[in-house]
């Protein structure tokens, strides 16, 4: 099955800063690649995808870039604020028989130092 | 359109008890999941369904069963509850297949099997 890496596990910034994360997945075949956000005690949320048709998607001070020759993409968020502390994962959707489900990282502990 | 709501919220068990999860969504959302939140280990899949009916294993189902009989409950069982099982349960839901529509995630269950 699909096998998700993401580094690092832990991040730390200083406000206005950028902040990279990044993961790698394991089947070729894998097409979707969502980022989410979860603050402490709340449920994740979608803040960015990709597909892999697509080399880069920009939202406002969020991007996610995508290289699938190396099988990798990462997350890129730009003048960074303390509102951006949270855990943030990423994902790869299986293919085929497996193309219902996302396969999850170990998620990045973000943290913004005003 | 209370979106995903899990109840409850809170549960503590003793070792060897059963008990039974709920997930109602009223988007009426084909694609029902639950996943299972461990610290350091991110969202793993336990089961999921893509209609009313049906069900499927995830990454990690043993020792949970689950049930759709309606299409906007998804209810996870555990039929003898261990202390590994202690963990932080999320139930989420999705108009169709992924990648065409997101991940609409409840606010979690918090289990504790002493």
């Amino acid at each position: 099955g699909e096998n998700v890496e993401q580094h690092p596990s832990t991040l730390s910034v200083q406000e206005g800063d950028s902040a990279v994360i990044k993961c790698t997945y394991s089947d070729s075949a894998s097409n979707y690649f969502p980022w989410y956000k979860q603050e402490l005690g709340k449920r994740p949320q979608l803040i960015i995808d990709i597909r892999s048709n697509v080399g880069e998607k920009k939202d406002q001070r969020i991007a996610v870039t995508l290289n699938k020759t190396a099988k990798h993409f990462s997350l890129h968020i730009t003048e960074t604020q303390p509102e951006d502390s949270a855990v943030y994962f990423c994902a790869a959707s299986g293919s085929g028989g497996s193309n219902y489900k996302l396969t999850f990282g170990k998620g990045t502990l973000l943290t913004v130092n005003p | 359109n209370a979106g995903v709501t899990q109840t409850p919220k809170f549960r503590v068990l003793k070792t060897g008890q059963s008990m039974t999860l709920l997930c109602a969504q009223d988007m009426n959302h084909e694609y029902m999941y639950w996943y299972r939140q461990d610290p350091g280990m991110g969202l793993r899949l336990i089961h999921y369904s893509v209609g009313e009916g049906t069900t499927a294993k995830g990454e990690v189902p043993d020792g949970y069963n689950v049930s759709r009989l309606k299409k906007q409950n998804f209810l996870l069982g555990l039929e003898s509850a261990a202390p590994s099982q202690t963990s932080v349960y999320f139930c989420a839901s999705s108009y169709s297949g992924i990648p065409n529509s997101p991940l609409h995630f409840g606010n979690g269950t918090r289990l504790t099997v002493t």
